[in-house]
């Protein structure tokens, strides 16, 4: 398969645990947040956002917390299944999608 | 199925020669997008359109050009110019230019030999 990055920041989990991926955004004006998966060789996939007036929001399984103090942004996903090996990035933008910022990815391994 | 195409998934060139990479949408999305991938790096924006006839350079233009002569259409041309062009390119769109969410085709992975 495609190789997304080869010196990324890896999490491993077992499966059936809950897994907390952590991103630190770098612009306090940014307004938006979003969360990508992407599986190898493939193009990524939306998962959740968040607008800077939340704190936190939950979907099914994913819930993403804000943190503006600090500039924290972390995915929790629950109960984690072997689906959802792939790299996950964060990007952050300040009024409008040509200025989204991604993250450099963290790689999810689930151990079964 | 409303997506993203992006055409060929695999190419191989050698150096000196350009190509044009395929994104074609169906989504009626007025923006669309091109970024680089490479390994341990994130998504860098090259170009990206709000309206047909209307692109402008991103983080990383040059070397890399673009036409959107139709909205569904965006083709992105890697000239000689471009001095590591070996990468995973990935096409993307949204609704309009200030809409956070981005969808992504699958991508197109260049080799220049």
């Amino acid at each position: 398969g495609e190789s997304v990055g080869l010196h990324l920041p890896t999490l491993s989990v077992q499966e059936g645990d809950n897994s907390i991926i952590n991103c630190a955004y770098s612009n306090s004006a940014s307004d938006y947040f979003i969360w990508y998966k992407q599986e190898s060789g493939k193009g990524p996939q939306f998962i959740i956002d968040i607008r800077s007036n939340m704190d936190k929001r939950q979907g099914q399984r994913v819930t993403v917390l804000l943190n503006k103090t600090v500039k924290h942004l972390s995915l929790q996903i629950a109960a984690t299944q072997p689906g959802d090996s792939a790299v996950y990035f964060c990007a952050e933008s300040f009024q409008g999608a040509q200025k989204l910022v991604f993250g450099q990815g963290t790689r999810l391994t689930i151990n079964p | 199925d409303g997506g993203i195409t992006q055409s060929p998934k695999y190419l191989f060139r050698k150096e000196g020669q350009n190509v044009t990479l395929s994104c074609e949408q169906n989504l009626n999305h007025d923006a669309m997008y091109w970024y680089r991938q490479d390994p341990g790096q994130g998504l860098r924006l090259i170009y990206y359109s709000q309206i047909v006839n209307d692109f402008q350079k991103g983080d990383i233009a040059e070397g890399y050009s673009v036409s959107r002569e139709k909205k569904e259409s965006f083709p992105l041309t890697v000239t000689s110019a471009q001095k590591n062009p070996t990468a995973f390119y990935l096409c993307a769109s949204s609704i309009v230019i200030t809409a956070g969410e981005l969808f992504f085709g699958e991508g197109s992975r260049l080799t220049v030999l």
